[in-house]
C-alpha cells in the first residue's frame, strides 16, 4: 500500500503558485519523497525528490516539514500544461519499486 | 534526463492470442526495471520487478505464467501477455531503475495500450 496521502483534487488558476500537500508521516529515515506526475495516457515524469531539505528544480519546489512528516509541492506559475495528476511518493534506496498511491488531480485553469 | 521507450505504443489484439511489449532504457543500464499496470481512472499498480539475468518477481495476485517477463540485457525487459483475454485490455508503464545505491532514480517508458477484443 502507498505511504503517504493526498488530496484526491485541486484547481488552481493559469499563472498562480500551485501548492500540492502530501502526508507520510510513516517515512523512514532512509526514505526520500519523491513526486511524479502523470499526464493522460502518457507515462509518468518525474519532477522532484527530498530526502530533509528543501529541493528547487527548473519544475518546481519541494518544501519538506522538518519531522519529515509531510511535504509540498510547489508550481510556482502554474500553466494549462501543468494540468495532470501528481504523484507524491516514499520510497528507500536504488533499485525498490514505486508504490503510487490516487493522487492529486490538478486541473488549472485560465 | 534518460529515455526509456516502449513498443508498441497501443496494439489491438484478438482473445487467446499472446501479446509482447518491449521496454528499452536508450542511454543508460538499467539494474532494474519495474512493469506496471493501469485501469481507467485507476492509478498506477506494481505486476512485477525484474534484474537482469534473473527470474521476475511477481506482486501477490499477478500470475506469473500469464505475465512472462524477461529481462535479457540491461536495456532491455519484455512483458509477454499469454493468451490475452479483454479482462487484460490495460495500459501498461515500465520503468526502468539507473541507480545501484542511495536515490532511487526511475525513469518511466510512454507506456502500451493493450486492448483485447
Amino acid at each position: 500500500d502507498a505511504k503517504t496521502t493526498q488530496p484526491p483534487s485541486m484547481d488552481c488558476a493559469e499563472g498562480r503558485a500551485a501548492n500540492l500537500p502530501c502526508n507520510h508521516s510513516t517515512i523512514s529515515g532512509n526514505e526520500y519523497v519523491y513526486w511524479y506526475r502523470q499526464i493522460h495516457s502518457q507515462g509518468p515524469q518525474y519532477i522532484i525528490h527530498g530526502l530533509k531539505n528543501n529541493e528547487t528544480n527548473e519544475m518546481a519546489s519541494l518544501i519538506i516539514t522538518e519531522d519529515r512528516k509531510s511535504s509540498t509541492l510547489i508550481l510556482p506559475h502554474a500553466t494549462l500544461r501543468d494540468t495532470a495528476v501528481y504523484y507524491c511518493i516514499v520510497s528507500a534506496g536504488a533499485g525498490t519499486a514505486l508504490i503510487f498511491g490516487k493522487g492529486t488531480t490538478l486541473s488549472v485553469s485560465s | 534526463g534518460a529515455v526509456v521507450s516502449q513498443h508498441p505504443s497501443w496494439v489491438i489484439c484478438k482473445s487467446g492470442t499472446s501479446v509482447k511489449i518491449e521496454c528499452r532504457s536508450l542511454d543508460f543500464q538499467a539494474t532494474t526495471m519495474f512493469w506496471y499496470r493501469q485501469f481507467p481512472k485507476q492509478s498506477l499498480m506494481l505486476m512485477a520487478t525484474s534484474n537482469e539475468g534473473s527470474k521476475a518477481t511477481y506482486e501477490q495476485g499477478v500470475e506469473k505464467d500469464k505475465f512472462l517477463i524477461n529481462h535479457a540485457s540491461l536495456t532491455l525487459s519484455t512483458l509477454t501477455v499469454t493468451s490475452a483475454h479483454p479482462e487484460d485490455s490495460s495500459f501498461y508503464i515500465c520503468s526502468a531503475s539507473r541507480g545501484t545505491s542511495g536515490i532511487n532514480e526511475q525513469f518511466f517508458g510512454p507506456g502500451t495500450r493493450l486492448t483485447v477484443l
